[in-house]
């Protein structure tokens, strides 16, 4: 079965760029989501099809995916974006979730 | 604005059968989307369990797939999942969510519900 491989935490200073990678076997060939969950909410679409932003998702927050790495990248990140995130593709008729990164604003 | 809503039994004992309904408005269940249910046990990752469509097709998680049925009410605006012979493993909060499966094999889960914890013990 595919899988997708998450660091399990990443850590950033307010005001500067996050980076989250989500690694898969060819990756790139798939279209990935992201998705934010805090603390006892449930989980938030942010970015979908690589690079597109839904409708009330700050710009602050962009996609990529090439090769066997997708990335959620955060620009100027705020303590707000405090949170897990977790990264999904479909596989074979499955869609596949990354294990979560929790990001920490500090 | 879509809104889903997750309701059924908070407790259900080991080998008994799991029922969730996801009540949605907002939308129609058959404007040509999929519906999800994803699965987060405490303190873990998201595991989805399977997306349903109006007319009955269904895509279920091979784990999971011997224990899980799907089904959709149209007239109500709702569907639900049943999972058979549950244990503890399958503690977790439940999510309905809608599921953008297109023509190009790639999904994205938007909206979610605010999910139901659902508990499996005696």
């Amino acid at each position: 079965s595919y899988e997708l491989t998450q660091p399990p935490s990443v850590s950033v200073s307010p005001g500067q760029t996050a980076s989250i990678t989500c690694s898969g076997n060819k990756l790139g060939d798939k279209y990935t989501s992201w998705y934010q969950q805090k603390a006892g909410q449930a989980p938030v679409l942010v970015i979908y099809q690589d690079t597109k932003r839904p409708s009330g998702i700050p710009e602050r927050f962009s996609g990529s995916n090439s090769g066997n790495t997708a990335t959620l990248t955060i620009s100027g990140t705020q303590p707000l974006d405090e949170a897990d995130y977790f990264c999904q593709a479909w596989d074979s008729s499955t869609a596949v979730f990354g294990g979560g990164t929790k990001l920490t604003v500090l | 604005q879509v809104q889903l809503q997750e309701s059924g039994p908070g407790l259900v004992k080991p080998s008994e059968t799991l029922s969730l309904i996801c009540t949605v408005s907002g939308d129609s269940i058959s404007s040509g989307h999929y519906w999800g249910w994803i699965r987060q046990p405490p303190g873990k990752g998201l595991e989805w369990i399977g997306s349903i469509y109006h007319s009955g097709s269904t895509y279920y998680n091979p784990s999971l797939k011997s224990r899980v049925t799907m089904s959709a009410d149209t007239i109500k605006n709702q569907f639900s999942l049943k999972m058979t012979s549950v244990t503890a493993a399958d503690t977790a909060v439940y999510y309905c969510a809608r599921d953008r499966i297109t023509s190009a094999a790639q999904n994205w889960f938007d909206p979610w519900g605010q999910g139901t914890l659902v508990t499996v013990s005696s």
